[in-house]
């Protein structure tokens, strides 16, 4: 089975510090995805890397950078936390050119809270 | 651009069918999803139809697609209490550029009541 492993499932911050939510998968699997899921917004893509050393923004990376040095792992980086990032993130990868194309496997989730 | 659209909100019986209805814009559509997200879990991948397929079953589910009308269905048959997630319905396409992402809808909460 895919696996995609979140480092944690709860984490309480403080306003202003540097967090790192860390995201491996185990499948060989080219693109991985970061996404904050909130209330009545749905999934929104913060960034995304569909290979090792690049990424890409999505629909809205402001706040967030991320890093992708080995092909398993995708790091979220919030330089600065504010209280507004407190949220549900979830990380996913997929394979590319697969005949399910871009079906994505997710992990099981971090909720950031800042306080 | 593109986007995809569900209802918020579903209630139905136990033992009763749901549907699960979903509208894109995108005509260019290579694949459909539907994805469940149980409480306090990340998405799982529940089933998937090809663009030039009509309609796929998998057990209790079943997926129509109309093409014409850009509109999806997940129905899900003999509803159980262990149905009770949120369905997110999503889109890929072959586009330059965007051939990696999925566009999602905001989520159906569907709750079974005994």
């Amino acid at each position: 089975d895919v696996k995609v492993t979140q480092s944690s499932r709860y984490l309480v911050k403080r306003t202003g510090e540097k967090v790192f939510l860390e995201c491996v998968q185990d499948m060989d699997h080219e693109n991985m995805f970061w996404y904050r899921q909130d209330p009545g917004l749905g999934l929104r893509l913060i960034y995304f890397s569909y290979d090792v050393k690049m990424k890409e923004k999505g629909d809205i990376p402001e706040g967030y950078s991320v890093s992708r040095e080995k092909k398993e792992r995708f790091s979220l980086i919030l330089e600065s936390a504010s209280t507004n990032q407190t949220s549900m993130y979830l990380c996913a990868s997929s394979p590319t050119g697969t005949l399910l194309g871009t079906e994505a496997f997710f992990g099981q989730g971090t909720r950031l809270t800042v306080v | 651009g593109e986007d995809v659209e569900q209802s918020l909100f579903l209630s139905v019986r136990e033992g009763d069918s749901s549907v699960i209805n979903c509208t894109y814009t995108d005509s260019s559509s290579t694949y459909l999803y539907w994805y469940k997200q149980e409480p306090g879990a990340g998405l799982q991948l529940l089933t998937y139809i090809f663009s030039n397929m009509d309609m796929k079953q998998d057990q209790r589910l079943t997926v129509l697609l109309n093409k014409k009308d850009k509109h999806l269905s997940l129905r899900i048959a003999d509803t159980q209490t262990g149905d009770s997630a949120i369905y997110f319905c999503a889109e890929s396409n072959r586009n330059a550029g965007n051939n990696r992402k999925l566009i999602w809808g905001l989520g159906t909460s569907l709750a079974v009541n005994p």
